[in-house]
């Protein structure tokens, strides 16, 4: 069973534009939940899905969104990139919300010129 | 908010045991994870605790004590490839929320 897909694998754009990454879970995975991890602040929940719906959010301003689609892909954007975005984003799925092992996939490398 | 605390290094030899301690003070706790990162890669899942007590699965184990809000996983007959940091992180009631600790780097030496 493939595991958690997240494309592209390294991005490198300047400030003030936007990009969006994009995260397919585990086939019959349904729930996807994106993180930030920089050395500075370590893992941080952005935010979570399930069936289309934001469930959760974390700490991060609006320049951040997501959506989830109907099979159960999820991408998410920021606009206007800062310099402080530069970071590795991670995309966990599971097969529904709650108390279960999230499986990552294996990042987007963003770097910020 | 959710403190979660943990050591930022440790150092120990091929074939010992360490352990990596992880305190954590939240309202509405539903269970501890403990997940491996090497360098580069993907953190992956090594253990979850939602009740007091010990599981083992195999060189790894995890304990869990909700009354102190206290964690530990114990890794036993170090090898090389243990070389990594772990992650503590705690799940809320609702929905899929990790709360992630600062991690602690494991260097492994020969």
């Amino acid at each position: 069973k493939a595991g958690v897909t997240q494309t592209p694998r390294y991005l490198i754009k300047t400030r003030g534009q936007q990009v969006t990454l994009s995260c397919s879970p585990i086939s019959g995975h349904r729930s996807v939940s994106w993180y930030q991890q920089t050395p500075g602040q370590g893992l941080q929940f952005l935010f979570e899905y399930f069936s289309e719906t934001q469930r959760n959010k974390g700490n991060f301003p609006g320049r951040f969104s997501g959506r989830q689609f109907s099979n159960s892909r999820s991408e998410m954007n920021v606009s206007t990139l800062e310099l402080g975005d530069s970071a590795l984003y991670l995309c966990a799925s599971t097969l529904l919300p709650g108390n279960q092992p999230q499986h990552f996939g294996d990042g987007t490398r963003l770097s910020i010129l | 908010g959710q403190n979660i605390d943990q050591p930022t290094e440790m150092t120990a030899t091929e074939g010992a045991i360490v352990q990596i301690n992880c305190t954590y003070q939240t309202s509405g706790f539903n269970g501890l994870f403990w997940y491996q990162q090497h360098a580069g890669e993907a953190p992956t899942f090594l253990s979850y605790n939602v009740l007091d007590g010990l599981e083992e699965k195999g060189r790894f184990s995890s304990f869990l004590s909700r009354s102190k809000g206290y964690s530990y996983l114990l890794l036993k007959e170090l090898q090389m490839k243990d070389s990594a940091s772990y992650l503590c992180a705690v799940i809320k009631a609702a929905g899929n929320k990790l709360t992630f600790g600062g991690g602690t780097r494991v260097l492994v030496k020969p």
